[in-house]
């Protein structure tokens, strides 16, 4: 069965800070890894999804990178804002189709 | 539209009650999922519809039983559920092509947060 671990499990930065979330994964046979953020109390917004022959996705000051030999995603988050503040979590599909969420990474961007 | 959406927004129901969660988007997506989220955890797959087939269920307890009645629809009955149970109900949908391994990037409804009494 896949595991997906996050590092670190919550993190609080200033805001303008440029920051990075892991995602690490034991079954390189991913097929996509999508990565979401969500605020207290609602659903799941997708930020990125970067396909297994892919290495990285960019959309605004977000990239994403994914490197299936060593296990691992990252989420860049470039110039924080207060509004980055959530819980962020990556997801990654296997070539069987079941799809498994890290443990997340809950963020607080400082005004 | 690149919405999905839920009701309710909240249920209460005791553990006698029959209810029913409802799922809907106009995506053309013939991927639909049920999540269950506890809180401050992560969301846990119950089951996946593909082409309104049931393809995934994930060991789930036979008090929730799924429905995909059309390709935009999805509902989630509960019957007989336990204080446990109480959670967050999370609906997704997403791209498929029927017989290939091709699930793409999963949209998710804003949920329905249950409280079993």
């Amino acid at each position: 069965k896949q595991e997906v671990t996050q590092i670190p499990a919550a993190l609080s930065v200033p805001e303008g800070e440029n920051l990075v979330l892991n995602c690490s994964f034991t079954d390189s046979a991913i097929y996509n890894l999508q990565w979401f953020r969500q605020d207290p109390g609602k659903g799941l917004t997708s930020l990125l999804l970067i396909q297994s022959s892919q290495r990285e996705q960019t959309s605004g000051r977000l990239n994403a990178s994914l490197d299936k030999s060593s296990g691992r995603s990252t989420l860049y988050i470039a110039a924080s804002q207060p509004g980055d503040s959530a819980t962020y979590l990556c997801a990654g599909r296997n070539t069987g189709n079941q799809f498994y969420f890290g443990t997340g990474t809950s963020l607080t961007v400082i005004p | 539209d690149t919405e999905v959406t839920q009701t309710p927004k909240h249920l209460v129901m005791g553990m006698t009650n029959k209810k029913s969660l409802k799922c809907e988007q106009h995506m053309g997506h013939r991927a639909m999922y049920w999540y269950k989220q506890k809180a401050k955890k992560p969301p846990e797959l119950m089951f996946v519809y593909s082409y309104e087939k049931l393809s995934i269920n994930e060991s789930v307890p036979s008090r929730f039983s799924p429905e995909c009645p059309n390709s935009s629809l999805l509902n989630l009955h509960l019957h007989a559920l336990q204080p446990e149970d109480s959670a967050l109900y999370l609906c997704a949908s997403s791209q498929t092509r029927a017989g290939r391994s091709s699930y793409n990037e999963q949209f998710f409804g804003p949920g329905t947060r249950l409280t079993v009494l």
